[in-house]
């Protein structure tokens, strides 16, 4: 299995730019989350998806953010207009759904600067 | 709601000694625990894993950890640690639904 796959790896963009993270969870997972993570707030879930469904978004900092995952193998984070405190490190995670297997598989994450 | 506490930012520890990184949870119903390691430039890996039956759980590259019930902690242990170890680890708790909420990390450094 090829896990959990990101891009880009790294983002420099300048403030005002749309961005857009990508991730593809892996095959037959049903849920994907989106953290980020920072020196100063370490680990925060931004939002994560069951069956392709939002299910919680209460972590996405400001009308600014917004994800969408069309289908099982494909999820976006977009930022538009970015701003310099956007800059961190995104990760994409996912996990199955049946019962037993709780953990979270994480992906290599992309690394975002805003200037 | 979950929270976890990471009692130690920072742990500096002389290669071939034991380490010990604490981590206590708050739960109101069953939990799962979780430790994970990051390395450089990396994603988080999963180490071992809580979920129910014995109390100590033996997770890859030689570490373990307890699960305290009275105490809620779940503190990780390894007897031995290589410089390879270096890394920052995240414990992190979840019940049957909901997304792991992570501690805020302990940096282990390994000295020579």
């Amino acid at each position: 299995d090829a896990g959990v796959i990101q891009s880009p790896r790294h983002e420099v963009t300048e403030m005002g730019q749309e961005v857009t993270l990508r991730c593809k969870p892996i095959s037959g997972h049903d849920y994907l989350f989106w953290y980020r993570q920072t020196m100063m707030r370490g680990l925060e879930l931004l939002i994560y998806f069951n069956n392709n469904v939002p299910i919680d978004d209460s972590g996405m900092p400001e009308d600014r953010f917004s994800a969408k995952m069309p289908n099982a193998s494909f999820s976006t984070l977009k930022i538009q207009p970015s701003e310099p405190r956007d800059s961190a490190v995104y990760f994409c995670a996912s996990r199955p759904g049946h019962s037993g297997r709780y953990e979270q598989y994480f992906g290599p994450g992309t690394r975002l600067t805003v200037t | 709601a979950q929270s976890v506490t990471q009692l130690d930012s920072q742990v500096p520890v002389f290669e071939e000694a034991p380490v010990e990184l604490r981590c206590n949870y708050s739960s109101s119903v069953s939990v799962y625990l979780f430790w994970y390691v990051q390395y450089p430039n990396q994603g988080l890996q999963l180490l071992l894993k809580y979920l129910s039956g014995s109390t100590l759980v033996k997770g890859i590259n030689g570490f373990e950890a307890e699960f305290n019930k009275s105490q809620t902690s779940f503190h990780l242990r390894k007897p031995s640690v290589h410089i390879s170890d270096t890394a920052e680890y995240f414990c992190a708790v979840s019940d049957r639904n909901t997304p792991l909420v992570f501690g805020k990390g302990t940096r282990l450094s390994v000295i020579a």
